[in-house]
């Protein structure tokens, strides 16, 4: 597609829950962000990967989130024992990086989850 | 650690209005920095891009400034109309290509 893709648009699961949010990047970026944003706040940093690899890792908020990035273009945020403050969008970016050269970053539209 | 701010939170202004929304950030070693429009449920959308060695960047009606040295970008919308509501977040790429956000400001054009 032209775009950045996340799937699913809304996703609602029980505290405790187990869930996969997935982002398919633009064609041919090299690098993929994930972001959270609360209600009336600004993204937070999660995790960036260049290529396969996870680049920086230091926004996570702890051990329960995990993504990974196999084949370096569609990327899985995981959320193992969601509690209810994880309720938030988590937002995906794509940018092409390459050689100390920093792109201009394409968001998708955003998985909205709530927690119960 | 980078920390980016943006004021004011809010503004209201009545249509025709040109207008000034104020980003600053606390380290000046920076790759870019991003101007986004947000509306309400939706995802980013990208407006300029102004890598660290320019100054400024226009499209259309907007315009936007940077000045490294003193940790500050400005973002000018000219003649504001009311399809120019939504929340601006501005977002600086930090040394180790992390793109860190303002909270945004939420502007509101009336008719």
């Amino acid at each position: 597609g032209a775009g950045v893709s996340q799937t699913p648009s809304n996703k609602v699961t029980e505290k405790g829950k187990y869930v996969e949010l997935r982002c398919d990047p633009i064609s041919g970026h090299t690098a993929l962000y994930w972001y959270r944003q609360s209600l009336g706040q600004g993204p937070e940093f999660l995790i960036y990967f260049q290529g396969t690899g996870a680049a920086d890792d230091s926004g996570l908020p702890n051990d329960r989130f995990f993504a990974v990035r196999p084949e370096g273009s569609v990327s899985t945020l995981k959320i193992q024992r969601t509690e209810r403050g994880d309720s938030a969008v988590y937002l995906c970016a794509s940018s092409f990086l390459s050689g100390g050269a920093a792109g201009e970053l394409f968001f998708g539209e955003g998985s909205r989850l709530t927690v119960l | 650690k980078q920390e980016v701010t943006q004021i004011p939170a809010a503004l209201s202004v009545p249509e025709g209005e040109n207008l000034v929304l104020n980003c600053s950030f606390t380290d000046s070693a920076i790759y870019n920095l991003q101007w986004f429009r947000q509306d309400p449920g939706k995802g980013l959308t990208s407006l300029l891009l102004i890598q660290s060695s320019q100054r400024e960047q226009t499209s259309g009606r907007l315009n936007a400034s940077l000045d490294k040295s003193s940790g500050r970008s400005t973002l000018y919308i000219a003649a504001s109309q009311p399809g120019d509501s939504a929340t601006y977040l501005c977002a600086v790429m930090d040394s180790s290509y992390k793109l860190i956000f303002g909270s945004g400001t939420r502007l509101l054009v009336r008719p």
